[in-house]
């Protein structure tokens, strides 16, 4: 069946480091992928997206290029704040005949010290 | 735009009460869905909607019920409250179910204890 795969953290970073976080998925078609950030206490919010091969998604600095050769969609930004700090949901979304099925990964915790 | 509501944010139940958790939309979506969330496991889908009086389950159903009577409403009923169902529990929405790159819209989530 369809999954996403993230490392799951905590990721701890020093202000103004680089930061990567791995996503692979498993997925029949062409899913959507997508990034979402849950700040403390707050519910999902879309950070950025990519509907096909190639595609890069990108806001607030943070970027990820779908690949399908290698079913990856890496979340990167040059250089991290403190506000950054949250926990990061890869995702994807695959219509089907009756429903869109969205399956999400289990987040990776990003703590972002100055 | 209110957005994505949700209440209570809080609740403590004992095993074998009921409850019901709130959620509301004045987006005029289509789509409304409830997944509960827990540490490791991501957000996994419990029940959805395409539209006013459809419902569908998801990937964990079992304990809860829920229906959708008008647009904006997407209440979700805990029949008997067991330990197993503590979670943070998250309503979303989005324009339309049937466009795979839509956004979904959350609410901030009813954190619930079951004793």
């Amino acid at each position: 069946g369809d999954s996403v795969t993230q490392m799951e953290g905590p990721v701890t970073l020093s202000e103004e480091a680089f930061l990567t976080i791995n996503c692979t998925y498993t997925a029949t078609g062409y899913p959507s992928l997508f990034w979402y950030v849950q700040y403390p206490g707050e519910g999902l919010q879309l950070l950025l997206k990519a509907t096909k091969a190639d595609d890069k998604g990108s806001n607030k600095g943070f970027e990820a290029t779908y690949r399908k050769e290698t079913t990856s969609f890496h979340l990167e930004k040059g250089s991290v704040q403190v506000s950054d700090s949250a926990v990061y949901f890869c995702a994807l979304r695959r219509s089907e005949t009756s429903y869109d099925k969205v399956i999400f990964g289990p987040g990776t915790s990003l703590s972002v010290i100055p | 735009n209110a957005g994505v509501t949700q209440t209570p944010k809080f609740q403590v139940l004992k095993t074998g009460q009921s409850m019901t958790l709130q959620c509301a939309q004045d987006m005029n979506h289509e789509y409304m869905s409830w997944y509960r969330q827990d540490p490791g496991m991501g957000l996994r889908l419990i029940h959805y909607s395409v539209g006013a009086g459809i419902t569908d389950q998801g990937e964990v159903p079992n304990g809860y019920n829920v229906s959708r009577s008008t647009t904006e409403d997407f209440p979700l009923r805990l029949l008997s409250a067991a330990p197993s169902q503590t979670s943070v529990y998250f309503c979303a929405s989005s324009y339309t179910w049937h466009t795979q790159d839509n956004e979904q819209f959350f609410g901030p989530g009813t954190r619930l204890t079951v004793l």
